[in-house]
């Protein structure tokens, strides 16, 4: 049930874009993008329902292909806040259970 | 938005003993969620408890060992039983916000349980 992320881990200097990448084996009600920092809950970036919509808000964008069961999150021009592990959550259409993916560690360097 | 308060924040337990967490909510909420996040990893559905209704538990995840109450709207309690030092995690309740319209989870700060 667990959606796979990709890729686990990476590096970026101030200023690089990055893509992650959400997948899922179950057919997708909405995929939500949370981003977590150490010691802390996660905290909500935004919400894509089935439809194939693109969201963003500031330099952090997403997009929900329902068709392949995938969700993307690109962040450009990315901050030293940017820093922390980003999980994408996942929504069937089948249930109320939400099942979060195996998440992706960011790390933003000056 | 959801204001959570999870109690305990950390816990440091004996083996074999059984604890109680709650989460208390500032507003009602029909849908709430149970789970558990070892270090480095990620969240672990173990049970959905939506009042009204028998808490619904994911594989892996037993009512004799997790058992959940759901009373109101505003609160729920989970109990970890029998401990083992494998049940060491950080426990984190969660709700469905759904008057915003965005369905967004908002967390509790979580409790740090860690099992001698």
């Amino acid at each position: 049930q667990q959606p796979v992320q990709s890729p686990q881990a990476v590096i970026l200097r101030e200023g690089e874009d990055a893509v992650i990448n959400c997948s899922s084996s179950k057919a997708l009600y909405s995929v939500h993008w949370y981003r977590q920092k150490h010691g802390e809950a996660p905290v909500f970036l935004m919400i894509l329902l089935k439809g194939g919509e693109q969201k963003g808000h500031d330099k952090i964008s997403a997009s929900f292909n329902e068709k392949k069961q995938q969700s993307s999150l690109y962040l450009t021009a990315s901050q030293l806040s940017y820093s922390g592990t980003y999980f994408c959550g996942t929504e069937t259409n089948t249930g109320n259970q939400f099942y979060f993916g195996t998440g992706t560690s960011l790390t933003v360097i000056p | 938005s959801a204001v959570i308060s999870q109690k305990p924040s950390r816990d440091i337990c004996q083996r074999g003993t059984s604890l109680t967490i709650q989460c208390q909510v500032d507003s009602q909420v029909t849908m709430m969620f149970w789970y558990r996040q070892q270090p480095g990893q990620s969240l672990t559905l173990i049970a959905t408890a939506n009042q009204g209704s028998e808490a619904t538990y994911e594989s892996g995840f037993v009512i004799d060992k997790f058992p959940i109450s759901r009373p109101n709207l505003t609160f729920s309690t989970l109990t970890v039983s029998n401990m083992s030092p494998e049940d060491s995690s950080i426990y984190l309740c969660s709700v469905r916000w759904q008057g915003a319209g965005t369905g967004e989870l908002f967390f509790g700060e979580g409790s740090r349980l860690t099992v001698l």
